[in-house]
């Protein structure tokens, strides 16, 4: 099973639509969780941290659910722009700290 | 602020070639991962350095991959000989110190086997 989960997409949706990407991770263990967003041929960018209480920003929410192993992202009102991958990543501790990524999601939005 | 940097941007080499990628992260951050990014995936992280120090490389093809820090700033990451399925983007990225999670990347160099 890999450590960190996700839909590889695409997800095709219009111009002003809500979407929402999955993730789930095997580590119990995981200490933190970020959402990265990577461009076509780009290298990946810090997008949002994940906090239990669920956080947002502007139009991205994010939610973390550890009963679950769960963490997910929400995306309003999508514009043009957000056409990316968008990449779950779960920070371990196996005796030390590691970034682990999934696949990534792929999001196309059309106008 | 600078960000970290990588060289060479792209490469393409014969099979059973050797090849080098440089990497030099941002100043302070103490953390330093090479990872490789085969079309269609998700970053794999091949090794973490901790200053100049391996915390690590359990994913690192240690038969054909190696990868040192100098001094705990710059790094390279060398694979000797090549194989097709190398054929990938490896980023270098650097964080503050593990504690900080943020991990900042470089453009990363894009290698061709062929």
């Amino acid at each position: 099973r890999k450590e960190v989960e996700q839909d590889p997409g695409p997800f095709n949706v219009p111009e002003g639509a809500t979407v929402a990407f999955n993730c789930t991770y095997s580590n119990s263990a995981s200490q933190s969780f970020f959402w990265y967003r990577q461009d076509c041929r780009k290298e990946p960018k810090l997008l949002m941290s994940v906090y239990s209480s669920g956080n947002e920003d502007g139009r991205f929410t994010a939610q973390l659910n550890r009963a679950s192993q769960y963490i997910s992202l929400l995306i309003r009102d999508s514009k043009l722009s957000d056409s990316a991958t968008y990449l779950c990543v779960v920070m371990m501790n196996t005796g030390f700290q590691k970034l682990v990524f999934g696949t990534g999601t792929r999001l196309l939005v059309s106008p | 602020e600078a960000g970290v940097a990588q060289s060479p941007r792209y490469k393409i080499i014969e099979k059973r070639q050797s090849v080098a990628f440089w990497c030099n992260p941002i100043s302070g951050h103490a953390t330093l991962y090479w990872y490789q990014q085969i079309l269609g995936q998700g970053p794999k992280l091949l090794i973490q350095f901790q200053n100049n120090g391996v915390v690590d490389d359990s994913q690192l093809p240690k038969d054909r991959f190696s990868a040192e820090r100098l001094k705990g700033v710059d790094s390279t990451l060398k694979i000797q000989p090549a194989k097709l399925e190398d054929s990938a983007v490896y980023l270098c990225a650097s964080s503050l110190s593990p504690g900080v999670p943020e991990a900042f990347f470089g453009q990363g160099t894009r290698l061709t086997v062929v």
